[in-house]
């Protein structure tokens, strides 16, 4: 099946920094991938969805300048959390469609865990 | 606007119990469902999906109905296993954006042996 994975699965950084996450679709061509945020006990929330070689479209409430979003290659998407805080600290996860089913299907990575001390 | 709602857990069960999460739902339109699994240490899968009224999702033992009426998906299974100790995530279509899912908070199943 379609498989995304992501890296690093765990951070642990001092506030003030950044900190990049990526995630790789490993046996397709993603057309489209979301980033999504998951607080302890809440639902996933939608962060930003992008398209390859295009500008990231983000929620409301999401500030793009600080999540900032880079969509390289049809494999490849990029989280940074710039100047992280401690208010940052979540779990994020990606999830990428091929464009082959007719509903989009979305498969996801496992997530990654930031922690901002 | 358009929501999830599902029962909070965890929810604990032998093995061999029957199993019931409720799931209800606040939409706007006619938006597809689903329901996710999260086993420990891995991404979501998707796990069933109905995309109209009355359709019946069924994968590895588990149904959901979309039952329209009573705007429920809940998730149902008559014999659970071990291996089904997980997180489970009833969602929506955003039914305005064919891109965008709605989660719910996810319930966290244990099934003892």
């Amino acid at each position: 099946g379609a498989v995304v994975s992501q890296h690093p699965s765990r951070v642990i950084c001092k506030s003030g920094t950044s900190v990049k996450i990526e995630c790789r679709s490993l046996d397709f061509q993603a057309t489209t991938m979301f980033w999504y945020r998951q607080f302890p006990k809440q639902s996933l929330m939608l962060m930003a969805t992008s398209n390859e070689g295009s500008k990231a479209t983000y929620e409301q409430g999401v500030e793009k300048d600080k999540f900032l979003i880079n969509h390289a290659s049809l494999t490849l998407s990029t989280l940074t959390v710039t100047s992280a805080h401690p208010e940052d600290s979540s779990f994020y996860i990606c999830s990428a469609t091929t464009g082959e089913s007719s509903y989009n299907e979305q498969f996801f990575g496992p997530g990654t865990r930031l922690t901002v001390l | 606007g358009n929501s999830v709602t599902q029962m909070e857990g965890p929810v604990t069960l032998s093995e061999e119990a029957f199993l019931t999460i409720n799931c209800t739902y606040t939409a706007t339109g006619y938006p597809s469902l689903f329901w996710y699994v999260q086993y420990p240490g891995e991404g979501l899968q998707l796990l069933l999906k109905a995309t109209k009224a009355d359709d019946k999702g069924s994968n590895k033992g588990f149904e959901a109905t979309y039952r329209k009426e009573t705007t429920s998906f809940h998730l149902e299974k008559g014999s659970v296993q071990v291996s089904d100790s997980a997180v489970y995530f009833c969602a929506l279509s955003d039914p305005n954006r064919d891109d965008k899912i709605i989660f719910g908070k996810g319930t966290r199943l244990h099934i003892l042996p």
